[in-house]
């Protein structure tokens, strides 16, 4: 099983970009890398999924080196709305157990 | 549209009462997952399941249930045999090729 490891937490300011790494060493050679983004009492919330390279989408950017053994998260211009946990998950869709990692805290100050 | 609901959103049971947590979906997903999250933890398996009238232990299966007898249902049943049930649950699908994994909203288990 890919096991994940982040930072417990990250603080940053209101228009500064924030890159979160997640490292997953045994990562499979079918397994794709998810970001999510939790608040409080809600369920996770899928920000963005990538297997290679580097994926953008209209939130963020995620970046996966060519060994595929971590992956760096990227959040332009953060806001306080995107105060929150963020998970990196490994995983294939196709049922297999998922573990999610203990996620990184973000705290964005004004 | 499409998603996972989860009902009820707050549920209060006396100790040493069994009860059932409902996790329907309408994505047409194979894969269903329950997950456990404690006041400021991460997110721990409980149990998952591949395909239907088939199910896994995760990591912390002990004192919970499962039963996957419809493609959309995955109900997760906590007994009196798990001696800290109060927490949030979270239940989610997942099929192979689509884009990551999809969220109920939670239920809040409060044994008193």
């Amino acid at each position: 099983l890919a096991k994940t490891t982040q930072p417990i937490s990250m603080d940053s300011y209101e228009g500064q970009e924030v890159n979160i790494t997640c490292s997953h060493n045994n990562i499979a050679t079918n397994d794709y890398i998810t970001w999510y983004q939790q608040f409080p009492s809600q369920g996770p919330r899928f920000i963005i999924q990538g297997y290679k390279t580097k994926v953008t989408n209209e939130v963020a950017s995620l970046f996966i080196p060519a060994d595929r053994k971590s992956s760096t998260l990227s959040l332009p211009r953060v806001s306080l709305s995107d105060t929150a946990v963020y998970y990196c998950l490994v995983g294939n869709n196709a049922g297999n157990m998922l573990t999610f990692g203990g996620g990184t805290r973000l705290m964005v100050k004004p | 549209d499409g998603g996972i609901t989860q009902s009820p959103k707050y549920l209060f049971r006396k100790e040493g009462q069994n009860v059932t947590l409902s996790c329907e979906q309408n994505l047409n997903h194979d894969a269903m997952y329950w997950y456990r999250q404690d006041p400021g933890q991460g997110l721990r398996l409980i149990y998952y399941s591949q395909i239907v009238n088939d199910f896994q232990k995760g990591d912390i299966a002990e004192g919970y249930s499962v039963s996957r007898e419809k493609k959309e249902s995955f109900p997760l049943t906590v007994t009196s045999a798990q001696k800290n049930p109060t927490a949030f649950y979270l239940c989610a699908s997942g099929q192979r090729n689509t884009m990551g994994y999809t969220f109920g909203s939670g239920t809040r288990l409060t044994v008193v």
